[in-house]
């Protein structure tokens, strides 16, 4: 049974630039939540999806968007990328309700 | 605002010295109390959930306690393999599931 997969791994990016970050669900999960680790600190919550629509947000700005595809598939964009953004990016999902979240492995973002 | 405090940040212990590890939490409304660990470049590993005061949970050498302002993560007689980051989360009213910064832990041979 698959897990959360997530693409890319990694990723160089400059400022000022866009990146598009994807995740799969878990087999069964409809719900996704995105979340940004800094390097020695917790995970912050972004956003979430249910049924293709963003159902919750944390303290983001406008830059990180988000989509969630009829798969349950999801994308997180983030524009005008700053260095600040240099992050591990984690998506978890999980049936609605339910927080006993299944994580990816992340994808580690750098702004150059 | 609902938070989440976990201390200390890192713990050095030999192996088999048992500690704690501690998560002080303020959510409006707790849904539930959670512990992941997580191995460095990795995504977290769901450990626990609790859900009232008083509830406790084993799995191997790990133990984990809530009361209704605190939940501890017990370690007895820890192994080399058992160090990582342990991150503790709480999911009140709001329906956002909030992490603390974490305990980094090393168990040395």
């Amino acid at each position: 049974d698959a897990g959360v997969t997530q693409s890319p791994t990694h990723l160089i990016k400059t400022r000022g630039q866009q990146v598009t970050l994807r995740c799969s669900p878990k087999s069964g999960h409809d719900t996704v939540s995105w979340y940004q680790q800094a390097l020695g600190q917790g995970p912050q919550f972004i956003f979430q999806y249910y049924e293709e629509e963003e159902r919750q947000r944390g303290n983001f700005p406008d830059r990180f968007s988000g989509h969630q595809f009829p798969n349950y598939s999801s994308e997180l964009n983030v524009n005008a990328l700053l260095l600040g953004d240099s992050a591990l990016y984690l998506c978890a999902s999980s049936l609605p309700g339910n927080y006993g979240y299944t994580f990816g492995s992340g994808t580690r973002l750098t702004v150059v | 605002e609902d938070q989440v405090t976990q201390s200390p940040e890192a713990l050095r212990l030999q192996e088999g010295e048992s500690s704690s590890l501690n998560c002080s939490y303020t959510v409006s409304g707790l849904r539930g109390l959670f512990w992941y660990r997580q191995d460095p470049g990795k995504g977290p590993e769901f450990l626990f959930t609790l859900y009232s005061a008083g509830e406790e949970k084993e799995k191997e050498r790990l133990k984990a306690t809530l009361t209704k302002k605190e939940s501890f993560l017990h370690i007895t007689a820890p192994k080399p393999e058992d160090s990582a980051t342990y991150l503790c989360a709480a999911a009140g009213n709001t329906g956002k599931l909030i992490f603390g910064q974490g305990t980094t832990l090393q168990v040395k041979p």
